[in-house]
């Protein structure tokens, strides 16, 4: 079945970096572009950006430009999220998703169960 | 960016209502708009996509309608597992998401 398995829960000091990863199975990890979205604690969702792990081109919303990357491994079906110089206000869960094949691949029909990551001092 | 506005913000039904949640895009859409369900704790699970279309193995009772920049989202009968907070998200440009609609048991 397909499936999204996520790395696990981090912590860590405001201006240091985290890197999720996100294992993709039960699919063709080339012809499905991947998503990250976040969400704050009792907030609602953020989309970040969006990898296409054939090419690796990427697109990140203004709000992470320069903060974030997002690459991918072909060989281990595994894609990437890293944010840098933390702050407190990064602190949420992070979900990969998987673009779906409804005629845009803004739509997310399939998602990790999301990594927490805390950031305090 | 294209703001989307959920309303209710929260609404409490009982079990077997009819419940609407409705969403306005900043901006018109066409029929570019998608929505999700999440429970505490867990991922979001799409629902609807093309604002009405069913997304496979969704229940029945679930339903979208709209296209431009207004949109609802219906659920015919509610049942114990629908209570969840609903979102919706356009799709016509980089991804934005409503503020959701937590719906509660009365």
């Amino acid at each position: 079945q397909v499936q999204l398995v996520q790395s696990g829960a981090e912590v860590k000091k405001p201006g240091a970096s985290v890197k999720v990863s996100c294992k993709a199975s039960g699919y063709t990890f080339t012809s499905y572009y991947m998503h990250w979205v976040r969400q704050a604690p009792g907030q609602g969702l953020e989309w970040m950006g969006i990898i296409n792990p054939s090419g690796g081109s990427t697109s990140y919303a203004q709000k992470f430009q320069g903060r974030v990357t997002m690459t991918r491994d072909t060989s281990t079906s595994t894609v990437y999220m890293e944010l840098s110089s933390l702050r407190s206000e990064d602190t949420a869960v992070y979900y990969c998703a998987r673009a779906g094949s409804q005629g845009s691949y803004y739509y997310m029909d399939v998602w990790g169960k999301g990594t927490t990551v805390t950031v305090s001092s | 960016d294209i703001q989307m506005t959920q309303s209710p913000s929260s609404v409490s039904a009982s079990v077997g209502d009819r419940v609407t949640i409705t969403c306005r895009a900043s901006q018109g859409i066409s029929s570019w708009l998608a929505w999700y369900q999440q429970k505490p704790g867990k991922a979001p699970k799409l629902l609807i996509y093309a604002a009405s279309s069913l997304q496979s193995g969704v229940p029945s009772r679930f339903s979208g309608s709209g296209s431009g920049t207004d949109f609802t989202l219906t659920i015919s009968s509610l049942q114990p597992e629908d209570f969840a907070t609903y979102y919706c998200q356009q799709a016509n440009s980089f991804p934005t998401f409503g503020q959701g609609t937590r719906l509660e048991i009365k």
